[in-house]
């Protein structure tokens, strides 16, 4: 199973800052690569797939980026609704696999 | 619009089973991949179960042979039997469908979740 690792844990941006967050695959995923966020209480959402294909209704300050193994969501412009845990998930092999998630907070 | 709402969800003891169910509207769970995703205390996400539109079901390792995933397209709701349960299991359980793109890994919408705690 492929494991994925994000960084940081934690990242506390200000609002309107730019926010950058990292996702490694243990082995090559290609540009199988995902993203979703997870406000409180809430169900998580599709943000990016394709490692930079937004996903329906995403707003353009989501953008992704990089191949193989490791790969980058930023966020520029920060609002408050993006304050979320953010999940990468690869997509190449079977079982789809998910990272342990980062937490942006409010700085 | 779409939705899905879960319920189910509660305090049970080790060893013990529970059935989560996923009310869907909006759209036919007969005719996605539908899935179970769940969340441990602290841990990220965790795939659990797949069922496609031809019936055909799939289960990470860790609940295979314990639980079951099922559907009643007459209700359009979606089920996850889990027996055996264990203190490892407890989590959020969100149903998913997938499918964006044409990929049962890509889920598109998810339920609020059902919280399942396993004690002993």
């Amino acid at each position: 199973e492929i494991v994925m690792t994000q960084s940081p844990a934690t990242l506390s941006v200000s609002p309107g800052e730019r926010a950058t967050l990292s996702c490694r695959a243990s082995q090559s995923i290609s540009t199988t690569l995902a993203w979703y966020h997870q406000r409180p209480g809430q169900a998580p959402r599709l943000l990016i797939y394709g490692t930079s294909i937004r996903a329906t209704g995403i707003p353009a300050r989501f953008s992704g980026a990089g191949s193989g193994t490791e790969f980058t969501l930023t966020i520029s412009n920060l609002q408050s609704e993006d304050f979320a845990v953010y999940y990468c998930q690869q997509y190449n092999k079977w079982p789809g696999t998910f990272g342990q998630g980062t937490k942006v907070e409010i700085k | 619009e779409v939705q899905l709402v879960e319920t189910g969800g509660g305090w049970i003891q080790v060893g013990g089973s529970l059935r989560l169910s996923c009310a869907a509207s909006g759209f036919s769970v007969s005719n996605n991949y539908m899935h179970w995703v769940r969340r441990a205390p602290g841990k990220g996400l965790e795939w659990v179960s797949v069922i496609y539109s031809d019936g055909t079901t799939y289960y990470a390792d860790s609940v295979k042979g314990r639980f079951t995933i099922s559907r009643d397209s007459s209700k359009n709701t979606l089920y996850l039997q889990m027996n055996t349960l264990r203190a490892v299991d407890t989590a959020a359980y969100y149903c998913a469908r997938g499918g964006v793109n044409g990929n049962m890994w890509l889920f598109d919408y998810w339920g609020q979740g059902a919280l399942v705690t396993v004690s002993s």
